[in-house]
């Protein structure tokens, strides 16, 4: 009965190396998003979608790329990898296409860049 | 100027404590205030949220807001060694585009 999950909950990777993490939600919500949490608890939106379309794309390298293959799910692929990149990502959902909705996060996935 | 300034603590109180979290920020146009709370190794979750100026209760749990002051608050009653946790304050706009954080008060209340 997981509302949002994320797979893998912790990825240990090399320097350069390509990586995607997958984002599922079972609430029915229309939007979905991409957080980044870095080692001090800031936590900062990087993409959103509603219905499979980009809605919002925050200042962030263009190694990383989203992909939504249907409204329950947005996965976060990123290339060539850097030490910077080290940090917990969040997906969230929310209903409708306001960020004011609540937002459901789900349980993060640590990344760790060697 | 950070768009969301919140002292990031860590703030430590006995049980039974009141304690006080609060938020400046510089954008006029945020309408929407929220207040999300994240345990340790958890997704964050929503604790409060208000609309425009004014306070909420619920429960233990107030939350402020002072659009005047661009300044928001979260007030915790009787505080428990479970309200141990990261405070996230969030706002947007009336358009809802995009969820702005502060950086979070590590709160631990001891028994």
């Amino acid at each position: 009965d997981t509302a949002v999950s994320q797979t893998p909950k912790y990825l240990v990777t090399q320097m350069g190396n390509d990586k995607s993490i997958k984002c599922e939600q079972n609430l029915g919500h229309d939007t979905m998003y991409w957080y980044k949490q870095d080692s001090k608890k800031f936590l900062k939106i990087m993409f959103s979608y509603n219905n499979k379309e980009l809605i919002i794309n925050e200042t962030v390298p263009n190694r990383f790329s989203p992909k939504s293959p249907d409204k329950a799910h947005l996965n976060l692929h990123i290339n060539s990898l850097e030490l910077g990149d080290s940090a917990v990502y969040f997906c969230a959902s929310t209903r409708g296409g306001a960020s004011y909705n609540e937002q459901f996060f789900g349980p993060g996935t640590r990344l760790t860049v060697l | 100027q950070k768009e969301v300034e919140q002292d990031p603590g860590p703030l430590s109180v006995p049980e039974g404590a009141i304690v006080s979290l609060n938020c400046t920020y510089s954008n006029s146009a945020f309408q929407y205030f929220m207040w999300y709370r994240q345990y340790s190794r958890k997704g964050p979750e929503l604790l409060m949220y208000t609309y425009s100026s004014g306070n909420k209760e619920d429960g233990r749990f107030t939350a402020q807001v002072d659009k005047s002051s661009k300044y928001i608050s979260l007030f915790i009653r009787d505080s428990q060694p479970s309200d141990s946790a990261t405070y996230l304050c969030a706002m947007t706009d009336q358009a809802g585009t995009a969820l702005i954080f502060g950086k979070g008060t590590t709160l631990s209340v001891s028994s």
